[in-house]
C-alpha cells in the first residue's frame, strides 16, 4: 500500500531557482492539502484541493503554486525560491473532510532547504 | 492568528506516568478535534479523533476529554511508554471547512 507518495525526500536550491515537489496518492481521495512545517510553529496550510480541478489557498500561499489534473497527483510549486522557505512539505489526502470517519493520511514529508 | 493554541512546548514524564497535553480554541464553529502523533523523519498520523458532542473518547491508553464550555481539549497517556516519544499535534477543522488547523505541537519524551 503506496499511501501519499512524495518525491524528493531531501532538496537543496540555490536562491532564485525553482522547482516542484511532487504528490501522488493511490487511495482514490478527492481532497489534497499541501503543509508547510517550521520547528515549534506547528503545521501550515500552503494550499489544498477538493478535487481535480480545484484550488484553494490555505494560510501562507505566498510563493507557491499547485495545480490538480488528476485525481491522484497535487504538485507543488515554488518559484523564486527564497531563504523563507526553507522548511519540510507535507502533502496530505483525504476521502473527503476529515471527520472521525475520514481519516486525512500524511505523506513522509519533502525536506527543502534554500541557501 | 493562531486558532489552536497548544500547551506544553515540551513534556518529559517517566515511564508508567501519564502525559497530559491541552489544546484550547476560540471557533465555536470547530466540529472535527484530531490529535496527530508524528515520529522523527515521518508524517504527522492520525491517533485519535473526538466530535464536540462527545465529552470523552477512549483508545487503549489515549484519551481525548473534550470540554466545550470551556473551549478546550486534551491528550491522555495513561502508561507511558518510551515509544509514545514524539511530536503530538492537536487540531481542529470548522464545521463548514474543508481544511484541519494544527496547533503548534508538543515534544514529549519519556524517560526509560
Amino acid at each position: 500500500n503506496a499511501g501519499v507518495t512524495q518525491t524528493p525526500k531531501f532538496r537543496i536550491l540555490k536562491i532564485g531557482q525553482s522547482m516542484t515537489l511532487q504528490c501522488t496518492q493511490d487511495m482514490n481521495h478527492n481532497y489534497m492539502y499541501w503543509y508547510r512545517q517550521d520547528p515549534g510553529m506547528g503545521l501550515k496550510l500552503i494550499y489544498y484541493s477538493v478535487g481535480a480541478g480545484i484550488t484553494d489557498k490555505g494560510e501562507v500561499p505566498n510563493g507557491y503554486n499547485v495545480s490538480r489534473s488528476t485525481t491522484e497527483d497535487f504538485p507543488l510549486r515554488l518559484e523564486l525560491a527564497a531563504p523563507s522557505q526553507t522548511s519540510v512539505y507535507f502533502c496530505a489526502s483525504s476521502l473527503s473532510i476529515p471527520t472521525v470517519n475520514t481519516e486525512a493520511f500524511f505523506g513522509q514529508g519533502t525536506r527543502l532547504t534554500v541557501v | 492568528q493562531q486558532q489552536v493554541k497548544q500547551s506544553p512546548q515540551s513534556l518529559i514524564v517517566q515511564k508508567g506516568g501519564i502525559s497530559i497535553i491541552n489544546c484550547a480554541y476560540e471557533n465555536t464553529a470547530f466540529d472535527y478535534f484530531p490529535w496527530y502523533q508524528q515520529f522523527p523523519g515521518k508524517g504527522p498520523a492520525l491517533l485519535i479523533a473526538i466530535r464536540p458532542d462527545v465529552s470523552e473518547k477512549k483508545e487503549g491508553r489515549f484519551t481525548i476529554s473534550f470540554n466545550k464550555s470551556a473551549k478546550q481539549f486534551s491528550l491522555h497517556i495513561m502508561d507511558s511508554q518510551p515509544g509514545d516519544s514524539a511530536t503530538y499535534f492537536c487540531a481542529a477543522r470548522g464545521n463548514r471547512d474543508d481544511k484541519i488547523i494544527f496547533g503548534k505541537g508538543t515534544r514529549l519524551h519519556i524517560l526509560p
